[in-house]
């Protein structure tokens, strides 16, 4: 199994331009989600997905979008990036409450840099 | 909602000594699980060890261990023989276990520990 995997590792945008962090899973699991990591703040939800066609925002989800056409997709979009978009980007995996463990896997990450 | 407070930014321990590590929690749910996750300069996000709240039993594996207050709602880890490579940030966080409910994980802002050689 590969787990959750994350691409790119590393981006540097313009204000401005737009992108998509890719991510997937092959572990079926239905829940996943994006996470921001920024110093001092922690890990913060910005969407989540509880299936295919299934998305949600999170506690930051202003100027990210997302999709979940499959179950082992699910990527993030920066419309239209700006320097406070700068941070370190997590998806994660996990089955919902009640159908297994309840631990979620963690992608290597995306460092993003907006100029 | 559910919030989770690490109120340490950092701690420095002695090689082959024993650090613990505060955590608490404000829920009112019954059903939840707590982790501890492990992220080094790598970055890479791992698991430390978890906790069901319908246990009682502390979590341990190997040299980690868990001290869980569900009254208190405390839950500090301890880290017995400390290693070199046990250096990196550590977050404690909450999930709910309730079907349905928002799955989402509630982070710490995190604690950064040093190991002295």
């Amino acid at each position: 199994n590969a787990g959750v995997t994350q691409t790119p590792k590393f981006q540097v945008l313009k204000t401005g331009q737009s992108m998509t962090l890719q991510c997937a899973q092959d572990m079926n699991h239905e829940y996943m989600s994006w996470y921001r990591q920024d110093p001092g703040m922690g890990l913060r939800l910005i969407h989540y997905s509880v299936g295919a066609g299934i998305t949600d925002q999170g506690e930051v989800p202003n100027g990210y979008n997302v999709s979940r056409s499959t179950t082992e997709d699910f990527p993030l979009r920066l419309l239209s990036a700006a320097p406070s978009q700068t941070s370190v980007y997590f998806c994660a995996s996990s089955y919902l409450p009640g159908q297994g463990s309840h631990e979620q896997y963690f992608g290597p990450g995306t460092r993003l840099t907006v100029t | 909602a559910q919030t989770v407070t690490q109120s340490q930014p950092e701690m420095s321990v002695q090689e082959a000594e024993t650090v613990t590590l505060s955590c608490t929690y404000d829920t009112s749910e019954s059903d939840y699980y707590l982790f501890w996750y492990k992220q080094p300069p790598s970055r890479q996000m791992i698991l430390v060890i978890r906790q069901e709240a319908y246990k009682q039993q502390n979590a341990t594996e190997n040299r980690f261990s868990v001290n869980f207050q569900k009254a208190a709602k405390s839950f500090s880890l301890k880290i017995s023989d400390s290693q070199l490579g046990d250096a990196a940030m550590y977050f404690c966080a909450y999930r709910s276990g309730l079907a349905g409910a928002n799955s989402k994980l509630t982070f710490g802002k995190g604690i950064t520990l040093s190991v002295r050689p």
